[in-house]
């Protein structure tokens, strides 16, 4: 399809595990979110890449988070140490650089679970 | 800093209903305004946007008018659809000094809409 694909779906993981979540953008869009949404909860920013940089990491939540996208397409939000209150839908967004509309085309979301 | 609040749900209307979401918003400058929607099993999508004061923007039978001096930005529908069930979230643009796009989301609100 041509919409923005997150894998895993879901992951289960058990507390202090490292995890890997995955984003494939639109085709074209060079912009690319990472938002973490929990339950009853807005999405909350995380990170924002304008190519293979990181141009704003201000909400990733502390130093066990972190996220690359080196050739400038897909992007890996990686985990350590993972803990329970990291349990949430971690959603990718991509859209043009650049672009006014401020339209953000999501993914269907990677569901993580931390035990 | 910048911040979206939107009703609290769950909205619960029968079909042919009139709906309003309401929503207001913080923010210094002058930020694009967006409602977006989450149906069951889907990424969230944009439903509309209004980019300056007094724009209303429409779409699929709702609509929502940027008034700068209430600051809000209510999503109004005539009458709701069984299909019209989904989250709504609505959000600003924190474009900053620069061109992001990155999103500031408030909390969602479940409509449930009955035959």
């Amino acid at each position: 399809g041509a919409g923005v694909s997150q894998t895993p779906s879901n992951k289960v993981t058990e507390k202090g595990k490292y995890v890997e979540l995955r984003c494939d953008p639109i085709s074209g869009h060079t912009a690319l979110y990472w938002y973490r949404q929990s339950l009853g909860q807005g999405p909350e920013f995380l990170i924002y890449f304008q190519g293979t940089g990181a141009a704003d990491d201000s909400g990733l939540p502390n130093d066990r988070f972190f996220a690359v996208r080196p050739e400038g397409s897909v992007s890996t939000l990686k985990i350590q140490r993972t803990e329970r209150g990291d349990s949430a839908v971690y959603l990718c967004a991509s859209s043009l650089i650049g672009g006014t509309t401020g339209e953000l085309f999501f993914g269907e979301g990677s569901r993580l679970t931390v035990l | 800093g910048n911040s979206v609040t939107q009703m609290e749900g769950p909205v619960t209307l029968s079909e042919e209903a009139f709906l309003t979401i309401n929503c207001t918003y913080t923010a210094t400058g002058y930020p694009s305004l967006f409602w977006y929607v989450q149906y069951p099993g889907e990424g969230l999508q944009l439903l509309l946007k209004a980019t300056k004061a007094d724009d209303k923007g429409s779409n699929k039978g709702f609509e929502a008018t940027y008034r700068k001096e209430t600051t809000s930005f209510h999503l109004e529908k005539g009458s709701v659809q069984v299909s019209d069930s989904a989250v709504y979230f609505c959000a600003l643009s924190d474009r900053g000094g620069g061109a992001t796009n990155k999103l500031i989301f408030g909390t969602g609100t479940l409509l449930a809409v009955q035959p």
